[in-house]
């Protein structure tokens, strides 16, 4: 099956700081998806981006679907962007999320 | 537009009992997909409703097992329940069965002891 890689799996970063966090899939995707999941365990949808770069106010991302990877990118962090922060691919021919390992950020005041 | 709802938002049970956890799917919604996410890892698919039929599933056994309603809220009910079944529950809706986005509830957080 489909295999999703997140880098860095760790991260700590001073309030103010930008931050690029990658995901990389083996397999051609119908769907990509980034969320963030805060302390609670909700996940939050951040971005639904099987190619392209969309953008959403410090938070931006970009997916080039032909060379299977995703990028999130987070401007100006702020302590409230702490938390895990998964992409999830949905491979071609199925129904089924697979989430990445996740990258636990953590941003410093 | 009313979310994904989740009930309930904790839950203790003991080895061998069986539970039922519900998922309201967003409004509009006619796919449910429900996830475990075990502590320190990313959420599992463990199966997919839509139209009140299982789309397909991931691997779980038997024990898991579901339900979609007419309208298309959705029941996850495990039986025999295991240590290891602890977890974070959660349940995704979506429009179609595959292609645009997955929405999510805040989860059910289940303990066994």
């Amino acid at each position: 099956g489909i295999q999703v890689e997140q880098s860095p799996p760790d991260l700590i970063l001073q309030e103010g700081a930008n931050s690029t966090l990658r995901c990389n899939f083996s397999d051609s995707v119908n769907n990509l998806q980034w969320f963030h999941q805060n302390p609670w365990g909700q996940l939050i949808n951040l971005f639904y981006i099987p190619s392209g770069t969309k953008q959403n106010g410090r938070l931006s991302a970009t997916t080039v679907a032909t060379e299977r990877y995703s990028l999130l990118y987070i401007s100006s962090s702020q302590t409230t962007d702490s938390g895990v922060y998964f992409c999830a691919v949905e491979a071609q021919g199925t129904y089924k999320y697979i989430f990445g390992t996740g990258t636990r950020l953590k941003v410093l005041a | 537009e009313t979310g994904v709802t989740q009930s309930p938002t904790h839950l203790i049970k003991t080895r061998g009992q069986q539970v039922t956890l519900r998922c309201s799917s967003q409004s509009g919604h006619n796919t449910v997909s429900w996830y475990q996410q075990a502590l320190g890892q990313g959420p599992q698919f463990i199966f997919q409703y839509y139209r009140e039929e299982e789309n397909g599933r991931g691997n779980f056994p038997p024990r898991f097992s579901g339900l979609q309603f007419p309208n298309y809220s959705s029941e996850l009910n495990v039986n025999a329940l295991e240590l290891d079944d602890s977890a974070l529950y959660l349940c995704a809706s979506s429009v179609r069965v595959a292609g645009g986005p997955q929405y999510f509830g805040p989860g059910t957080r289940l303990t066994v002891l």
